[in-house]
């Protein structure tokens, strides 16, 4: 089935461990994105990409890193210097051309920083 | 950044019954995108309005959107208990990603 997957769904980090969360996609879809969601809040962009090789910083990019070598691959490490890991980080991916860039996302990464 | 703000923050209606959010936002689209996320999960997409478009039905949704107040509505006719969940709005602008507000929870009672 065409779908996103996201790698690990829970994973657990100590403070000042660096952790990379997977995402995968097989819509062949150009645009790849990370959000960010806190508890009761909504969504918050990370990073985006529109093409391999290039990416762009959302809103809350400070802490996290990204690379997009592959049109199907592009994972999110959270560094150590991200201050409040603590979160549900999900994965989207959509069209660039045609249609009205909806967004699919994947199951999300819950990352608990103890 | 352009996002979409959704109103109510909370809704809680009775089975059978409608349920109606708001969506207000800030600078001209091309289209704004309705998702709903369950508990947990990731977010799905529902609908789509084009700029041009002032209403859309896509089974029991029904979706309005007002460019001049800048606002759109998503209207859940005839709820379940299997429509709790989270709804977001989405405004796109030219470029290429959408920003989410902070949604609206439906809690759906049977």
């Amino acid at each position: 089935d065409g779908g996103i997957t996201q790698s690990p769904k829970y994973l657990f980090r100590k403070e000042g461990q660096n952790v990379t969360l997977s995402c995968e996609q097989n819509l062949n879809h150009d645009a790849m994105y990370w959000y960010r969601q806190d508890p009761g809040q909504g969504l918050r962009l990370i990073y985006y990409s529109q093409i391999v090789n290039d990416f762009q910083k959302g809103d809350i990019a400070e802490g996290y890193s990204v690379s997009r070598e592959k049109k199907e691959s592009f994972p999110l490490t959270v560094t150590s210097a991200q201050k409040n890991p603590t979160a549900f980080y999900l994965c989207a991916s959509s069209m660039v051309l045609g249609g009205g860039g909806e967004l699919f996302f994947g199951e999300g990464s819950r990352l608990t920083v103890l | 950044s352009q996002q979409g703000e959704e109103d109510p923050q909370a809704l809680s209606i009775q089975e059978g019954e409608n349920a109606t959010m708001n969506c207000s936002y800030k600078t001209s689209i091309n289209n704004l995108q309705w998702y709903r996320q369950n508990s947990g999960r990731g977010l799905v997409h529902l609908i789509l309005i084009r700029s041009n478009e002032r209403e859309k039905h896509s089974g029991r949704l029904r979706v309005t959107l007002d460019t001049s107040k800048k606002s759109s509505s998503l209207l859940i006719t005839a709820s379940r208990a299997a429509d709790t969940a989270s709804y977001f709005c989405a405004p796109r602008t030219a470029g290429n990603k959408l920003t989410f507000g902070g949604g609206t929870r439906v809690l759906v009672k049977p």
